[in-house]
């Protein structure tokens, strides 16, 4: 059973960047159709596609974070994904998923999700 | 970029009867990039329809998802007391993706 794990720290400052790590387990992240995203929902809010990541390190961002965000891979650790994201500030508080696509599976969705993690950004 | 809204904000119905849940696109959307997912208070989302018509792995054929073009439903033919929650729908386009608002699906 695949199984995503998302880490990091819980508290970031403002103006300082977060890093969040997605580890993977019960697969591997380098199969021809997947794909690795960062989704954020804020608390009380909806969705917001972060980024996407496929395993040869091409990567998507969403036009409006894009200039703040970098994600990458690391498929030597089967950690699929560190998310940065820079300049923080209070509307970055959210909670982080990662989730893997499956173009073959279930096209252009997300099928699994790691259970998400909560950053706040404060002083 | 693609706008989606959903409609209504909140639904409110009684175990075993029929919700009705709307997307709406500002453009249209391939019916191969639309998703749902339904989401309970502190859980992580989960796929129930790709490609606007396909249910996801392991999910229960009350829910079905219909419709192209701008306009997209997600139907839930007998509510279960596990369906009460919210539920979003996803659309990709011009390698990006958008979500939808969300229904909270509640009862009534």
């Amino acid at each position: 059973q695949l199984r995503l794990q998302e880490s990091g720290p819980g508290l970031v400052k403002p103006s300082e960047a977060l890093s969040l790590t997605c580890t993977v387990s019960g697969g591997s992240i380098s199969s021809a159709t997947y794909y690795w995203g960062w989704i954020r929902q804020p608390p009380g809010k909806g969705l917001e596609w972060i980024g996407t990541i496929y395993y040869s390190g091409s990567t998507y961002y969403n036009p409006s974070l894009k200039s703040r965000v970098t994600i990458s891979v690391d498929t030597s650790k089967n950690q699929f994904s560190r998310l940065r994201l820079s300049s923080v500030t209070a509307a970055d508080t959210a909670v982080y998923y990662c989730a893997r696509l499956d173009q073959q599976l279930a096209p252009f969705s997300f099928d699994y999700w790691g259970q998400g993690t909560l950053v706040t950004v404060s002083s | 970029e693609i706008v989606l809204t959903q409609s209504p904000g909140t639904l409110s119905l009684s175990p075993g009867e029929r919700a009705t849940l709307s997307c709406r696109a500002s453009q249209s959307v391939s019916s191969s990039y639309l998703a749902w997912y339904q989401q309970k208070p502190g859980q992580a989302p989960r796929l129930l329809i790709y490609g606007a018509y396909s249910r996801a792995t392991g999910i229960p054929d009350r829910f079905s998802g219909s419709g192209s073009g701008t306009e997209f439903i997600l139907t839930i033919s007998r509510l279960e007391p596990e369906d009460f929650a919210v539920y979003y729908c996803q659309q990709y386009g011009s390698s990006s993706f958008t979500f939808g608002p969300g229904t909270k699906v509640d009862i009534k």
